[in-house]
């Protein structure tokens, strides 16, 4: 089946620890994008990715770092300097970056920092 | 950078239609109108978008204002499925970068 897939769907951190989250699409999508919940609230941009080895920070990149080596694969690192990470985190693809296409999103990554 | 308006809740009855109601006043000519929908603890879900003209598809119908400033998501027939949290988004045309999600409609199904 084709689809987006996030791992884990919930991870508990330390304060001052990095940590990575995966996100992995096959469905041969150029694009993809993080995104960052809070309760009750809506979606906020982290980071954007328009072709392999290329990404562009979102609304609020700062505390974050993507990579992008493989088309399929687009880890997002919570680093230490992130003040508050908790949060639901949502990765999703679109064939392309335009206005005109549909985003496909994961199933998220809830983080707990402890 | 355009933003969308959009109440905090609606209500509505099982099998009858819903009219979901989204302001964005400062949208500009190469904007889209994106919805989509999520339910508790999942990713969101593409409903519909279009740019001027009224869309259908199976799932919803789009209707934009003459101006573009104002749109509405209509659900023809209700079920307790579409229970949700809308969010009605702009994109710009060419810039991944410009994709802002209102604050969203939750929409609760009165059996």
């Amino acid at each position: 089946d084709g689809g987006i897939t996030q791992s884990p769907k919930y991870l508990f951190r330390k304060e001052g620890q990095n940590v990575t989250l995966s996100c992995e699409q096959n469905l041969n999508h150029d694009a993809m994008y993080w995104y960052r919940q809070d309760p009750g609230q809506g979606l906020r941009l982290i980071y954007y990715s328009q072709i392999v080895n290329d990404f562009q920070k979102g609304d609020i990149a700062e505390g974050y770092s993507v990579s992008r080596e493989k088309k399929e694969s687009f880890p997002l690192t919570v680093t230490s300097a992130q003040k508050n990470p908790t949060a639901f985190y949502l990765c999703a693809s679109s064939s392309s970056a335009g206005g005109t296409d549909t985003q496909y999103f994961g199933p998220g990554t809830r983080l707990t920092v402890l | 950078d355009a933003k969308t308006t959009q109440p905090n809740s609606m209500e509505s009855n099982e099998e009858e239609p819903v009219h979901l109601p989204c302001n964005h006043s400062t949208i500009s000519g190469t904007d889209y109108i994106h919805w989509y929908r999520q339910l508790p603890s999942q990713g969101p879900e593409y409903v519909i978008h279009g740019l001027t003209s009224n869309v259908n598809n199976r799932m919803a119908s789009l209707a934009i204002a003459e101006d573009r400033k104002s749109s509405t998501l209509i659900l023809h027939r209700a079920t307790l499925r579409d229970a949700a949290v809308y969010y009605c988004i702009l994109r710009a045309y060419s810039s991944a970068s410009k994709i802002i999600f209102g604050s969203g409609t939750r929409l609760s199904i009165r059996p």
